[in-house]
């Protein structure tokens, strides 16, 4: 059973520059929800999806946004990048809305140059 | 914005001891999730404990909720190594599934 799978690993962008991050969730969840986590910090929660629409967003500008497919899996969508954006961006799932585990991926390294 | 901190920041220990770290959070919560995280690695499940509990135990592994002191702690018994990571306590409020995590622990096991 494949966890929660994320692409790609690192990369590396421009200030100004567009990213987008993928994640596959743990096969049977069918939520997914977005972290930033700046060096030495704690993750930091940027949006939840379920049922293909934006549940949650936590205190991140409109250039973060995303998308949820049919088959559960979530794309994160970054424009105008910053500095400041530099980060892992984690992906993480799980079944349902409320009260129960909830898994991570590996994370996508995002260096913003 | 943080929900809680973890204490201490940063801990160091010889293998085969025992390591505690402790979680205190802000607000009351549905339950609390404890991860490791390996240097530039994702997140690692430990254990999750509801507000109605008090202990878990997985392993070597021990975890307490003392939810009239909105705190938590993470005891690993017999430390090994492979156990040197750092650790979030994370707390869910609410039926969200949404997590908000602490500053977290920096655990050092020397062989």
């Amino acid at each position: 059973d494949a966890g929660v799978t994320q692409s790609p690993t690192h990369l590396i962008k421009t200030r100004g520059q567009q990213v987008t991050l993928r994640c596959s969730p743990k096969s049977g969840h069918d939520t997914v929800s977005w972290y930033q986590q700046a060096l030495g910090q704690g993750p930091q929660f940027i949006f939840q999806y379920y049922e293909e629409e934006e549940r949650q967003r936590g205190n991140f500008p409109d250039r973060f946004s995303g998308h949820q497919f049919p088959n559960y899996s979530s794309e994160l969508n970054v424009n105008a990048l910053l500095l400041g954006d530099s980060a892992l961006y984690l992906c993480a799932s799980s079944p349902g809305l409320a009260g129960n585990t909830i898994y991570f991926g590996e994370g996508s390294w995002l260096t913003v140059v | 914005s943080q929900q809680g901190e973890e204490d201490p920041q940063a801990l160091s220990i010889q293998e085969g001891e025992n390591a505690t770290m402790n979680c205190s959070y802000k607000t009351s919560i549905n339950n609390l999730q404890w991860y490791r995280q390996n240097s530039g690695r994702g997140l690692v499940h430990l254990i999750l404990i509801r507000s109605n509990e008090r202990e878990k135990h997985s392993g070597r592994l021990r975890v307490t909720l003392d939810t009239s002191k909105k705190s938590s702690s993470l005891l690993i018994t017999a430390s090994r190594a492979a156990d040197t990571a750092s650790y979030f306590c994370a707390t869910e409020r609410g039926a969200t599934n949404k997590l908000i995590f602490g500053t977290g622990t920096l655990l050092a096991v020397q062989p």
